[in-house]
């Protein structure tokens, strides 16, 4: 019963360093989102994925890449990071068009 | 892109206050309306996931309306305490679409 699980919870990046940020749920949702949160526009839509083997971007895609690793797991890559990209990064899931659960977040600071 | 539009931005009420604040979205190819509620520092929850024009929705003191015709829905909140104190998004999901566009907001600070 853990729902939506997000690692790291904090992670810290230098200018054009990598990484992954994780996601798994475990509620048998088809579909999987990453938002991130930017101050005074709420929750920005990176990429979500409808049903396994399909992603579509969303509102600020550019940076990043995803992966739908499978029914369970939606993965966020970023391959340089670049300080615009500091955010609060949150992935959800839901299946048909009910409501979305979230994971607790991940805190990324990119120097 | 969706345009999602939410007034006002920022509210401050007392405690005991009721208050209301607005959604606005388009209205052709309208199939949901999902509202949540965001503590700082903690994950947004959702709130109620609406679909009907003319739906109405209660939970405890918070309550929502929605016009799929005119594109707007209201949410209401009854007797403001201060753990209400949060930011309430709304989110219109499009017919045919899986992707979920948040508006930016309203955040609420209620007073003791």
């Amino acid at each position: 019963n853990a729902g939506v699980t997000q690692t790291p919870k904090f992670q810290v990046l230098k200018t054009g360093q990598s990484m992954t940020l994780q996601c798994a749920q475990d509620m048998n949702h088809n579909s999987m989102y990453w938002y991130r949160q930017d101050p005074g526009m709420g929750l920005r839509l990176i990429y979500y994925s409808a049903s396994e083997g399909t992603t579509d971007k969303g509102e600020v895609p550019n940076g990043y890449n995803v992966s739908r690793l499978n029914k369970r797991e939606f993965s966020l890559r970023l391959e340089s990071a670049a300080p615009s990209q500091t955010s609060v990064y949150f992935c959800a899931s839901r299946i048909g068009n009910e409501k979305l659960l979230f994971g607790s977040g991940t805190q990324l600071s990119v120097l | 892109i969706l345009n999602v539009e939410q007034s006002p931005q920022s509210l401050h009420v007392q405690e005991g206050d009721s208050t209301n604040f607005t959604c606005s979205f388009p209205s052709s190819n309208f199939y949901a309306l999902h509202w949540y509620r965001w503590e700082t520092a903690k994950s947004p929850e959702a709130l109620f996931v609406m679909t009907l024009n003319g739906d109405e929705k209660k939970k405890g003191r918070i309550s929502a309306t929605l016009n799929t015709k005119e594109g707007y829905s209201y949410l209401y909140i009854k007797g403001s305490q201060p753990e209400d104190s949060a930011t309430y998004l709304c989110a219109p999901s499009p017919s045919g679409y899986n992707k979920l566009i948040f508006g930016a907001g309203t955040r609420l600070a209620v007073h003791p």
